[in-house]
Order: structure tokens, then C-alpha cells, then sequence
């Protein structure tokens, strides 16, 4: 039972557009989400992260934003540059259910970004 | 600066042998986790410990134990390894927040 839905294995935008990176959940209890970045050979690295409370957040070229109604995020990044070619994850944890810091990750979404 | 460690970065053993793999952060963080990524499966949680003396199983943990015997350092030991067990295995740390922060990562391979 996957929690958290990354539906797009992968996703190839040019240099300077919108990249547009989704996210769904099941968990109600889920309130706390975050975006993490992943090259090759290399760990996670946090991006942006987002409380239930809100429905957008803002970091540089990075905005989260939170459907909580549509149990759904997004990530978007503008201008897309090359270095953002990356795995993008997604994930949750329920802090205020007890879950005591315990993340739940989606598969992942490969973005190509194109000179 | 402070940071997360994991050791060895490569390991090639074979089928039944126990092995250990290390993390260690500087950051004085109470929680630790392991994860093991998979192609096909993202960021599975292996085992979690909150402090010193605690260890949680996560949603993988069958064939792995942990032990945390002081606060720096949260080895992973794959008891009788498995062909199953092949992964590259990430080691993470936090606060007292959500946000996790993770090791470079141990690519094992079991033959």
C-alpha cells in the first residue's frame, strides 16, 4: 500500500521553463511534507519542505505547493536550470499522529532539464 | 563541520555472510535511520532509533539489525546476506524536526 504517489517516473523540460514535479497521498494523518533532491552516486539533499497549515511555500526558484482537500503537492521550479537534473522525492511524515520524525518516501521523479 | 558519514561507499560480499555497514554524523542528532533504495521501490525505511539504547523496526526490516550504543553512530548489520539484500543502503539523521539528513550512501552487493 504506497502512501505516496510519485505517478511520473520521469520528466524532460528545457532550460528556462517551468518544471511542474507531483505528489499525492493517502494518509490523512500526514502533515508535514518535504522535497528532497537525489543526484547520482550522491544522498538526498532536503529542497523545501511544507507544514499542513500552509498551502505554499516559497525558497528561491522553488515553491511547494499543498492541496490538502486533494491530498495532493507539487514542486515547481522556475527557471528550470541544468543542474536541477535530478531525482526529485516526495515525502511525508505525521508528526502530530505519533509518527515521532519517521518519513515515508515516493518512488521518485527523474527531471531532465535540457540546454 | 559537522556531517554524516557511512562506510565502506562499495561492498561486494557473498551469499551468508554477516555484514556491517557504518554511519556515523557529528551533529549530535537524536534520530537515525536506514533506508535502502531500489529501483522500482524509492526510499524504504529499514530500521530507526531515537536516542541512545533505542531501535524501532521500519517497514524492510526483516534480515537487518541495528544497535545504538551512543549517539554519534548507528550501524547496520545484514545478519546472513541475501542476493534480495542487494541495494545501496543510506543512513540519515535529525533533531528534533522532520527533516532528514542523509549520508552519501554504501552501494552493497551481495553475490
Amino acid at each position: 500500500d504506497q502512501q505516496v504517489k510519485q505517478n511520473s517516473p520521469s520528466l524532460s523540460v528545457q532550460e528556462g521553463r517551468i518544471s511542474i514535479l507531483n505528489c499525492d497521498y493517502t494518509n490523512s494523518m500526514f502533515d508535514y511534507f518535504l522535497w528532497y533532491k537525489k543526484y547520482p552516486a550522491e544522498g538526498p539533499t532536503f529542497l523545501i519542505s511544507i507544514s499542513s497549515i500552509k498551502d505554499k511555500n516559497e525558497d528561491g526558484r522553488f515553491t511547494v505547493f499543498l492541496n490538502k482537500s486533494a491530498k495532493h503537492l507539487s514542486l515547481h521550479i522556475v527557471p528550470s536550470q541544468p543542474g536541477d537534473s535530478a531525482v526529485y522525492f516526495c515525502a511525508a511524515s505525521a508528526s502530530s499522529g505519533g509518527s515521532n520524525y519517521k518519513l515515508t518516501f515516493g518512488k521518485g521523479t527523474l527531471l531532465t532539464v535540457n540546454p | 563541520d559537522a556531517e554524516i558519514t557511512q562506510s565502506p561507499r562499495h561492498k561486494i560480499t557473498e551469499t551468508g555472510r554477516q555484514v556491517t555497514l557504518a554511519c556515523h554524523q557529528t551533529w549530535n542528532h537524536n534520530n537515525m535511520f536506514w533506508y535502502r533504495q531500489d529501483l522500482g521501490h524509492g526510499l524504504r525505511l529499514i530500521h530507526y532509533s531515537y536516542g541512545v539504547q533505542d531501535t524501532n523496526k521500519g517497514e524492510v526490516s526483516d534480515g537487518y539489525s541495528v544497535s545504538r550504543s551512543n549517539t554519534e553512530d548507528l550501524p547496520l548489520t545484514l545478519e546472513s546476506a541475501a542476493s534480495s539484500q542487494t541495494s545501496v543502503y543510506f543512513c540519515a539523521s535529525s533533531y528534533s524536526t522532520d527533516t532528514q539528513y542523509f549520508g552519501p550512501g554504501t552501494r552493497l552487493t551481495v553475490l
